[in-house]
């Protein structure tokens, strides 16, 4: 089956610096991903979507300079935390869809707990 | 926006009693999907259901979506401890984002 990889699973960091979390889909092309933010108990909550060579598409009250998207390739979207501060802490899970896995649902990565202190 | 409604938030049961959780959108849907969720772990795909009236099976577990296909639902016959997590719904309005919308989810218990 499709498989997405995501790392780092986990990651503390200091305010103020930038984290990089990056997904890879492993055995299909990944025309389109998704990032999504879940805190504890709670639902998925889509921050953007990504098409794979074009700018990121944000949800309304994400901030594009804060969450910086790239998906340069087919296999490959990561997602920048630029400039963390103790309230980006969070569950950042990505999900990606091929495109020819339409009756598959989108295969979602492990997820990155980030922690920032 | 399109939103999709989830109930209940919590369910508790004893091992060997049913559970069903139920889904609805504000809009049409192309699609519905459901996803589970263990504790700690990440969402995992169970099943897409498209057509108007849809009812399919996976073992012990029964999804349905509605004649309007805006809602849906999930049955699980008598529970196990491994049925365990948050079952999430996830409807798709179609069109080229392909964008899924979440429910909120429904924790599942279950005492041994």
């Amino acid at each position: 089956g499709a498989v997405v990889s995501q790392h780092p699973s986990r990651v503390i960091c200091k305010s103020g610096t930038s984290v990089k979390i990056e997904c890879r889909s492993l055995d299909f092309q990944a025309t389109t991903m998704f990032w999504y933010r879940q805190f504890p108990k709670k639902s998925l909550m889509l921050m953007a979507t990504s098409n794979e060579g074009s700018k990121a598409t944000y949800e309304q009250g994400v901030e594009k300079d804060k969450f910086l998207i790239n998906h340069a390739s087919l296999t490959l979207s990561t997602l920048t935390v630029t400039s963390a501060h103790p309230e980006d802490s969070s569950f950042y899970i990505c999900s990606a869809r091929g495109r020819d896995r339409a009756n598959y649902g989108y295969t979602f990565g492990s997820g990155t707990r980030l922690t920032v202190v | 926006g399109q939103q999709v409604m989830q109930i209940p938030q919590y369910q508790h049961v004893q091992e060997g009693e049913d559970f069903t959780t139920y889904c609805n959108s504000s809009t049409t849907l192309s699609n519905i999907q459901w996803y589970k969720q263990r504790p700690g772990g990440h969402p995992v795909f169970l099943i897409q259901l498209v057509k108007s009236g849809e009812v399919k099976k996976q073992k012990r577990l029964t999804f349905q979506f509605g004649e309007a296909k805006k809602n849906s639902s999930l049955h699980i016959t008598a529970t196990q401890t491994t049925d365990v997590g948050t079952y999430f719904c996830a409807g798709d309005s179609g069109g080229s984002n392909y964008k899924l919308t979440f429910g909120k989810g429904t924790l599942l218990t279950v005492n041994p």
